[in-house]
C-alpha cells in the first residue's frame, strides 16, 4: 500500500518570504501522480499543483513550485513571496495510474502560518 | 469554472438516524468519490464510483454506507444508522478520467449527537 508522509506538522513564514513544505511517499509503482492540496479554515480542498511522475520537469503554478525527486520519493512544495492568504493546511497526496488506482492517499498535512 | 457542489453544508443528526449527503459532480466527469475527514485528522478515502457501480472502497465503507447515482447529475452518500464517530467533513469529488486530477466539493459537515 502507498503511504504519504509529511514530517512537518506546522510551519511558519514571514510575509513575502519563501517556505518549503516536505513530503515523502512510498510506492512500488513507476507511474503515478502527486498533488498538493490547500485547505483554508473554510475546509474546502483546493488543488494547488499536480505532478506526473513520468515528467522530469518540476511543475510550477505562479508562486507555487515543486521539487520532485523520483528516486528519493520526495515531493516538496515551495511557496514564494508568501501572502497572508496562503495560511492554511497543506496536504500532499498520491494517486496511482494503474487500472483500479482511483483513490488519493493523503499525508497528515502541514499547517502553514504566515506572519505579517 | 465548473465546480463540484455539495448539500447540505452542515447537518446535525441524532445517533441512529439515517443521513443522505448529496453531490453534483462536474458535468462531464465520469468518476465520483467520497472522502471523509474527521476533525484534526487527514482526509480518508471512502469509495469510488464509475459506470454506475462501486469501483473501489475502503475498510471504512462498511454496510452502513451506500452510494447511489439516482439520476444523471446527483451522486449521494447514505449512512443508514449514524454513530457518534461518523461526525466528520464528507467531501465529494470527481474526475473526468481515472488519471485526471480529482476536484473536490466544499464538503458537508456532519455532526452526530
Amino acid at each position: 500500500a502507498q503511504t504519504v508522509t509529511q514530517s512537518q506538522p506546522e510551519m511558519s513564514v514571514q510575509e513575502a518570504e519563501t517556505v518549503t513544505l516536505s513530503c515523502t511517499y512510498d510506492t512500488s509503482e513507476s507511474d503515478y501522480y502527486l498533488f498538493w492540496y490547500k485547505q483554508p479554515p473554510s475546509r474546502q480542498m483546493i488543488l494547488v499543483i499536480r505532478q506526473e511522475a513520468y515528467k522530469q520537469q518540476n511543475a510550477t503554478e505562479n508562486r507555487f513550485s515543486v521539487n520532485f525527486q523520483k528516486a528519493a520519493k520526495s515531493f516538496s512544495l515551495k511557496i514564494s513571496d508568501s501572502q497572508l492568504g496562503d495560511a492554511a493546511m497543506y496536504f500532499c497526496a498520491y494517486k496511482g495510474s494503474g487500472a483500479g488506482s482511483y483513490q488519493l492517499t493523503f499525508g497528515k498535512g502541514t499547517k502553514l502560518s504566515v506572519i505579517p | 469554472e465548473p465546480e463540484v457542489t455539495q448539500t447540505p453544508s452542515h447537518q446535525v443528526t441524532q445517533m441512529g438516524q439515517e443521513v443522505i449527503l448529496r453531490c453534483v459532480p462536474i458535468s462531464n466527469h465520469l468518476y465520483f468519490y467520497w472522502y471523509r475527514q474527521i476533525l484534526g485528522q487527514k482526509v480518508e478515502f471512502l469509495v469510488s464510483f464509475y459506470n454506475n457501480e462501486i469501483s473501489e472502497k475502503s475498510e471504512i465503507f462498511d454496510d452502513q454506507f451506500s452510494v447511489e447515482r439516482p439520476d444523471g447529475s446527483n451522486f449521494t452518500l447514505k449512512i443508514r444508522s449514524t454513530k457518534l464517530e461518523d461526525s466528520a467533513m464528507y467531501f465529494c469529488a470527481s474526475t473526468q478520467t481515472g488519471g485526471d486530477t480529482i476536484y473536490f466539493g466544499e464538503g458537508s459537515w456532519l455532526t452526530v449527537v
